[in-house]
């Protein structure tokens, strides 16, 4: 399974919003619903944000929120925040019972 | 809470070996599927290697099949992560992850191990 295709940057002004898109194939992203983000700080350890497409873990902020549409996911932070600057990666769980991730997307908070 | 400490990183040179340790704590770690996933200098994150509750179902990316073994030991809650004929390519941090759910989410993360490959 090659990496899932995400864009290497975005920005975005404090209080906008930005998304973030993934796309794989019909072997991963549009295969099921195990689609998964995480935030990576620099020097820091990944910290799960968004799992099961949609679905965010207690303690993670309502400004963030996921969606699908056939083989692209999509990660939406509303009311950018400067510590929202970081790195932003997407998984999907695969036919094969194997994990891919994207190749990551820096955010710049300006 | 959740604890996830890893052991074992050092500089190796290509062709060797090394094994990599993950102590788990503030959990029953003997219930969860664990993971091992790394990120080369500068890179992305790499998933490499799932290993089920009991050790009887381990999954890996192709790049490591037949060189890396992920095991573990509940009696310990230990995982281990066995890297021969190691590669300039393997150069990475290693974290250990707790797995979370059937789609296999990483909900917790150790603060990641250091791997160098390099004569």
């Amino acid at each position: 399974h090659s990496a899932l295709t995400q864009p290497a940057s975005v920005s975005g002004s404090p209080g906008q919003s930005i998304t973030i898109s993934c796309t794989g194939t019909s072997s991963d992203v549009g295969g099921h619903n195990y689609v998964s983000w995480y935030q990576q700080h620099p020097g820091k350890a990944p910290k799960l944000m968004i799992y099961d497409v949609s679905n965010r873990p207690s303690g993670v902020s309502n400004r963030f929120s996921g969606s699908k549409s056939g083989n692209t996911a999509s990660l939406t932070i509303s009311g950018l925040q400067a510590e929202d600057e970081a790195d932003y990666y997407c998984s999907s769980y695969t036919i094969s019972s194997t994990v891919v991730f994207g190749g990551g997307t820096k955010l710049t908070v300006l | 809470e959740v604890q996830l400490v890893e052991s074992g990183g050092g500089l190796v040179q290509p062709g060797g070996s090394l094994r990599l340790s993950c102590t788990a704590s503030g959990f029953i770690f003997r219930t969860y599927w664990m993971s091992w996933v790394r990120q080369a200098p500068g890179k992305g994150l790499e998933w490499v290697a799932n290993i089920q509750q009991d050790g009887s179902d381990k999954f890996y990316v192709d790049s490591v099949k037949g060189r890396f073994t992920i095991s573990r030991d509940n009696a310990k809650n230990s995982l281990y992560l066995q890297m021969n004929s190691l590669r300039g390519e393997d150069t990475a941090v290693y974290y250990c992850a707790r797995i979370y759910g059937p789609g296999s989410y990483f909900d917790s993360w150790g603060q990641g191990s250091l791997v160098t490959v390099s004569s």
